[in-house]
């Protein structure tokens, strides 16, 4: 089975740029995940989706960081303008219907390393 | 809102002994508590599940005990060795689908 693809795995731009991460979901997947993960901290969810629609983005800063996943598979995280401060792995992850399963199993991507200069 | 600690010092473990990795939280009890790992350059990747009625979960070398009165989950890994060297995230599942995350303990296990 294939697992969470994600794109670029590296990516360095200089603040007030804008940047984009791409994340393929394992097939069959309806809850997609975007988490940022600064260096020393966990994972902090960004976006949750249920198929293509938006179920928690509360800790999205909405004025900078977009998202969207198109027909509840792919998905796409935007960064404009980007800050110093948004350097940091962001992940992308995917895990079955939550009605289907009795507990929710993340399976997360590599992630994309992001520095800004 | 709820907060997660875990070691915030890095362990440092003898091979062959055991690991005891702590997460505590605060306010409300999870429905499930989960824990996860992750290495260098890589996402987290699942490890073990426990809900909040059970009290020890195993599986292979690891154990998980959970204890809502005192709201702490440990996390053992007997028999260590040093390809167990990651870091260990903790993560609290409230309602189907969403999860909080530890800021996570890195473990190294020496030969």
């Amino acid at each position: 089975e294939a697992g969470v693809a994600q794109s670029p795995r590296y990516k360095i731009i200089e603040k007030r740029q804008s940047v984009a991460f791409w994340c393929n979901p394992i097939s069959g997947h309806a809850t997609l995940y975007w988490y940022q993960q600064i260096l020393g901290q966990g994972p902090k969810l960004l976006i949750q989706f249920q198929n293509n629609g938006v179920v928690d983005d509360s800790q999205l800063p909405k004025d900078r960081f977009s998202a969207e996943r198109l027909k509840g598979v792919d998905s796409t995280l935007k960064i404009q303008p980007a800050k110093l401060e948004d350097s940091a792995v962001y992940l992308c992850a995917s895990s079955l219907d939550p009605g289907k399963v009795s507990y929710n199993e993340q399976f997360f991507g590599p992630g994309t390393r992001l520095t800004v200069l | 809102s709820q907060k997660i600690e875990q070691n915030s010092e890095a362990l440092n473990i003898q091979e062959g002994k055991t690991a005891t990795l702590t997460c505590n939280y605060t306010n409300y009890s999870p429905a499930y508590l989960q824990w996860y790992r992750q290495d260098p350059g890589r996402g987290p990747v699942f490890l073990l599940l426990i809900r909040e009625n059970e009290k020890e979960k195993r599986k292979e070398r690891l154990k998980v005990t959970f204890d809502t009165t005192l709201k702490q989950s440990l996390f053992h890994i007997t028999a260590s060795q040093p390809a167990d060297s990651a870091t260990y995230l903790c993560a609290l599942e409230r309602s189907a689908s969403k999860i909080i995350f530890g800021s996570g303990t890195r473990l190294s296990i020496r030969p």
